[in-house]
């Protein structure tokens, strides 16, 4: 199977930083990339789609000015929390699919600790 | 995209086949089920998806009804390893994969 990537696994940052998490397809090229958001005991929550080359597409309730979305190449997304708060700490996952292709593929996701 | 129903939790012995049923009935011709689980505090993984015939690979089998209003995932002899939380998605073409609360299995000893 394909098989995504992500860095960091945890972060713990001071509330008012900015922590970008990176997003890798290690042997496909993804053509787009999904960022979610799992908060304890709940599911996934779809938070933005990222096409390689163009703005990412977020979802209603999503701030796009502060968790910033950049997909720069065929195999790496990032996403930034800017001026992280407390609220923010989450479990952050991202997935990939690749090129003609319908299924995705989920990295093994960055848990988020601010303080 | 069809919305799914899906029990909150079930219980499997240990080497037993787990049945996990899921309900979509108002699922469209082009719509694809789709099986992923996600063992705690993991990224959800891809276990098998189909359109109207059923599916076997080396996880899992997938039972469509024939009217496509729900489908099984069938773990033939499910381990310790097993117990996650199995959701059931049902999506058509590039749409982004939506999830709703899934089913806690639990395999038991």
């Amino acid at each position: 199977g394909a098989v995504v990537s992500q860095h960091p696994s945890r972060v713990i940052c001071k509330s008012g930083t900015s922590v970008k998490i990176e997003c890798r397809s290690l042997d496909f090229q993804a053509t787009t990339m999904f960022w979610y958001r799992q908060f304890p005991k709940q599911s996934l929550m779809l938070m933005a789609t990222s096409n390689e080359g163009s703005k990412a597409t977020y979802e209603q309730g999503v701030e796009k000015d502060k968790f910033l979305i950049n997909h720069a190449s065929l195999t790496l997304s990032t996403l930034t929390v800017t001026s992280a708060h407390p609220e923010d700490s989450s479990f952050y996952i991202c997935s990939a699919r690749r090129v003609s292709a319908e299924t995705q593929y989920f990295g093994p996701g960055t848990r988020l600790l601010v303080l | 995209d069809a919305k799914t129903t899906q029990p909150p939790s079930m219980d499997c012995a240990e080497g037993r086949a787990a049945n996990l049923p899921c309900n979509h009935s108002t699922i469209s011709g082009n719509e694809y089920v789709y099986w992923y689980r996600q063992i705690h505090s993991q990224g959800p993984q891809y276990i098998i998806h189909g359109l109207k015939n059923n599916e076997t690979n080396e996880m899992a089998s997938l039972i469509i009804t024939e009217d496509r209003k729900s489908s099984t995932l069938i773990l033939p002899h499910a381990t310790l390893r097993d117990t996650a939380v199995y959701y059931c998605i049902v999506r058509v073409g590039d749409n982004d994969m939506r999830f709703g609360a899934g089913t806690r299995l639990t395999v038991k000893p």
